[in-house]
């Protein structure tokens, strides 16, 4: 059974803290994408990996940074977290360019 | 610009049909997709259309017009379970970036 997995389910930090989000699947996939959902905006793409060490920008990567060393692992840091970052944070993977993207359960980040 | 345009929500009757509609305008386009997410859960893939036409996968099927920007989600002999968000999202050409809409709640009442 295919698993995408994040490290925390909530998470509530403060305002200027550095945060990291993790994320492992398990499926041998290339590639790994960071979203946040937030109400009537559906899923934002923040940064995707298409391999190790290999990042790219998606359509809000303002206040992120991500790291990729290890093929299963796609790490979100939030340099230095704002409220305005507080939002559902979904981790998700894909096999070949452009499939189906499985996602991990998400996490629930409060800024205060 | 690059839109995804779905309802905000529907409801429909246990037992009955009911169709999700979704137009898009993007600046690429190569390929459709569907996920259903329950309240608190990560989405999971429904459907994929690439070519225009009806795709059917049991009580779910999924119609693609690529000239008129369009494409549905029909839901058959609803169940309670159905009740969830879907999602419509466009694969853009280059294949890595996927732009999703904001979805649609769909309640599922007795």
């Amino acid at each position: 059974d295919v698993k995408v997995t994040q490290s925390s389910r909530y998470l509530v930090k403060r305002t200027g803290e550095k945060v990291f989000l993790e994320c492992v699947q398990d499926m041998d996939h290339e590639n790994m994408f960071w979203y946040r959902q937030d109400p009537g905006l559906g899923l934002r793409l923040i940064y995707f990996s298409y391999d190790v060490k290999m990042k790219e920008k998606g359509d809000i990567p303002e206040g992120y940074s991500v790291s990729r060393e290890k093929k299963e692992r796609f790490s979100l840091i939030l340099e230095s977290a704002s409220t305005n970052q507080t939002s559902m944070y979904l981790c998700a993977s894909s096999g070949d360019r452009g499939s189906e993207q499985y996602f991990g359960p998400g996490t629930r980040l409060t800024v205060t | 610009g690059q839109n995804i345009d779905q309802p905000t929500e529907m409801t429909a009757t246990e037992g009955a049909i009911v169709q999700i509609n979704c137009t898009y305008q993007t600046s690429g386009f190569n390929g459709l997709f569907w996920y259903q997410q329950h309240a608190g859960e990560a989405p999971t893939f429904l459907s994929y259309n690439v070519l225009d036409g009806l795709e059917e996968k049991g009580r779910f099927s999924s119609f693609l017009s690529r000239s008129k920007g369009y494409s549905y989600l029909l839901l058959k002999e609803l169940q309670m379970k159905d009740s969830a968000s879907y999602l419509c999202a466009v694969r853009d050409t280059g294949g890595f970036k996927t732009i999703f809409g904001a979805g649609t709640r769909l309640f599922v009442k007795a």
